[in-house]
């Protein structure tokens, strides 16, 4: 299958700072990326839709300005934590969808862990 | 948001156990996927279904899409230890670019 790749794969930092998450799919090209967030024994949570060329769009109760999104290119999208608190301590995953013609799939990064301290 | 019903939520089998699992849902979607989470890892495509009353295999691995478009099964024969981990169903609408999501399946194996 095709493959996503995410950077970090986790990071810690202190409170105030800001995050950067990319996430890259490394043998097509995604128009459009998705942005989850996953808490402990929960399933996905859907953050934002990311379009390349245009703005996200955001899932409700997901702040904006907090989570800045970016699809600069077809391979790229990245996710920006805006003064991180402890409480954006997750487990961040990206996907990427793959139209395929009408056999459309979406494929998955392996995760970047954020500790806020 | 919505979510797909997937039972069961947990399974402790015995290792060599057959494993089904499935997904319902109230709607009619398009397309039917499969992935598996292992621990501090993202989700993994098993299976995609594109068709009513499909039937596809991967390995050990079998999956249908329901005829009347509202449920998917899994089916996993002879358990190993490395089937161990979260199994989710997930949907798309006709049209649709977002994943519905299962509440997932956690298999556990004892070996």
């Amino acid at each position: 299958g095709a493959v996503v790749s995410q950077h970090p794969s986790r990071v810690i930092c202190k409170s105030g700072t800001s995050v950067k998450i990319e996430c890259r799919s490394l043998d097509f090209q995604a128009t459009t990326m998705f942005w989850y967030r996953q808490f402990p024994k929960q399933s996905l949570m859907l953050m934002a839709t990311s379009n390349e060329g245009s703005k996200a769009t955001y899932e409700q109760g997901v702040e904006k300005d907090k989570f800045l999104i970016n699809h600069a290119s077809l391979t790229l999208s990245t996710l920006t934590v805006t003064s991180a608190h402890p409480e954006d301590s997750s487990f961040y995953i990206c996907s990427a969808r793959d139209p395929a013609g009408y056999q459309e799939t979406q494929y998955f990064g392996p995760g970047t862990r954020l500790l806020v301290l | 948001g919505q979510q797909l019903n997937q039972s069961p939520q947990s399974m402790f089998i015995q290792e060599g156990e057959d494993v089904s699992m499935n997904c319902t849902s109230s709607s009619i979607f398009n397309t039917w996927l499969w992935y598996k989470q292992e621990p501090g890892e993202g989700p993994v495509l098993l299976i995609a279904l594109y068709k009513a009353g499909e039937l596809t295999s991967n390995g050990r691995l079998t999956a249908q899409f329901g005829i009347t478009r509202k449920d998917s099964f899994l089916n996993i024969s002879a358990s190993i230890p490395s089937d161990v981990g979260i199994y989710f169903c997930a949907g798309l609408y006709q049209g649709a670019q977002k994943l519905v999501f299962g509440q997932g399946t956690r298999l556990t194996i004892n070996p």
